[in-house]
């Protein structure tokens, strides 16, 4: 059975830092890409990141680059998100997902991380 | 930038209703068109991936159509665990965008 499971959420200042981790089981981890999605409370999804299997190429929103960093240690099935220079409008839910086939639909979603950055 | 837009934003429904939702992309992204629901405080769930295909474990009153820059989501006779917020999602290119959602709710 596939499972995510993200971790690292809380409560930041803005300006801060926080790095958010999902563990990964149930599937051949470094055989495929993995993607960050964010959801404001209340609100729609918003693609945040994405990596591939081997983490040699990574994808970032306008909204988080040069702020954000995905990145994936496939010895130990997981995947990162360094979140820097945090604001209050990247206060969200963020879930991890599993990319599957050619056309990259998300197809395993974690539970989410809840980030609120506030002062 | 691919921009994604759904409608309605809201759909009332009953039970047993046959409902239609519409998701159109700025460019044409051939079939890389994903459809997801999400029910409160839950991740969301795929349903519908390549426009058209549907996904293990979901029922068959769910279906896809379109491609290009055109597509739709029905589902043919609603029932009481269908009513949750509906996304479709492209991923033709990054950045991977999603529609703004459709949320259905019971008349």
């Amino acid at each position: 059975e596939v499972q995510l499971l993200e971790s690292g959420g809380g409560l930041i200042q803005p300006g801060g830092s926080l790095r958010l981790s999902c563990v990964a089981s149930g599937f051949s981890f470094s055989t495929y890409a993995l993607t960050w999605v964010r959801q404001t409370p209340g609100e729609g999804l918003e693609w945040v990141s994405a990596i591939t299997g081997t983490g040699a190429s990574a994808y970032y929103a306008d909204s988080v680059k040069g702020r954000f960093t995905i990145s994936r240690d496939n010895s130990m099935n997981t995947l990162f998100l360094q979140m820097n220079s945090l604001r209050a409008e990247d206060t969200a839910v963020y879930y991890c997902a599993k990319l599957r086939g050619p056309l990259h639909e998300f197809d395993f979603w974690g539970l989410g991380t809840l980030v609120t950055v506030s002062s | 930038d691919i921009q994604m837009t759904q409608s309605p934003s809201s759909l009332s429904a009953s039970v047993g209703d046959r409902v239609t939702i519409t998701c159109r992309a700025s460019q044409s992204i051939s079939s890389y068109l994903h459809w997801y629901q999400q029910k409160p405080g839950k991740a969301p769930k795929l349903l519908i991936y390549a426009a058209s295909s549907l996904e293990s474990g979901v029922p068959s009153r769910f279906s896809g159509g379109g491609s290009g820059t055109d597509f739709t989501l029905t589902i043919s006779s609603l029932q009481p665990e269908d009513f949750a917020t509906y996304y479709c999602q492209q991923s033709f290119s990054t950045p991977y965008s999603f529609g703004q959602g459709t949320k259905l709710e019971i008349k």
